[in-house]
């Protein structure tokens, strides 16, 4: 099984500040014949589904700010957000979609500083 | 729009059964692999099971293989978890989530509680 590991665990951020956060997978998700890397982001607020924001490690989902932003390849991977708004207090979930069992990162809980 | 409706939770002693339903609308179910997710209270999300679209392949997560099936009606657009020896860590809110590149779509969840 691919392990994700996501850092920090939480994080406190100041309105309009950047937050960052890391997710390491345990081997490549990155396929070779598309290069293209299997990592899906989510955001997951409380009492609330998680919501899909970046697939492909770094596109973003319809609808999704532009503040939002993906990198990464091969292993390591991160979540940008460049300029915290309110509304992006939640628990940031990192995936890798490349191979059965499709696994989580353990989440990162974002908070204002 | 995209509609996913679980149902079928509730409280249920170790050892018992449930079925978890998820109504699908908006969409061509049928074109769609569908998964469930759950996720324990203040835990982490945790992949459970897969179906591909017309049924015919599916995978589980070690934890729940040989207990729960994964199953599918595509004319009813309808996606099933059939629970069985139900354990105690096997309580969450249970997500029926459709698959596009990353899992795009999420229902509400349905929880299920074993306890005694």
């Amino acid at each position: 099984d691919i392990v994700m590991t996501q850092s920090p665990d939480s994080l406190a951020v100041s309105l309009g500040e950047r937050a960052t956060i890391n997710c390491k997978s345990s081997q490549s998700v990155l396929y070779s014949s598309n290069n293209k890397n299997y990592i899906a982001w989510y955001q997951q607020k409380p009492g609330q589904p998680p919501k899909l924001l970046i697939n492909w490690a770094s596109t973003r989902e319809s609808g999704v700010p532009d503040r939002f932003s993906g990198s990464g390849s091969g292993t390591d991977f991160t979540l940008t957000i460049s300029s915290l708004q309110a509304e992006d207090v939640a628990v940031y979930y990192c995936q890798q979609y490349y191979s059965n069992p499709y696994t989580f990162g353990q989440g990162t809980k974002l908070e204002i500083k | 729009e995209v509609q996913l409706v679980e149902s079928g939770g509730g409280l249920v002693q170790p050892g018992g059964s449930l079925r978890l339903s998820c109504a699908a609308s908006g969409f061509t179910f049928r074109s769609y692999w569908m998964h469930w997710v759950r996720q324990a209270p203040g835990k982490g999300l945790v992949w459970v099971s897969r179906i591909n679209s017309d049924g015919s392949s599916t995978s589980y997560a070690d934890s729940v293989k040989g207990r729960f099936t994964i199953s599918r009606d595509n004319a009813e657009n309808t996606l099933y978890l059939q629970m069985n020896s139900l354990r105690a860590e096997d309580t969450a809110v249970y997500y029926c989530v459709r698959a596009a590149a990353g899992f795009d779509y999420w229902g509400q969840g349905t929880l299920v509680t074993v306890s005694s």
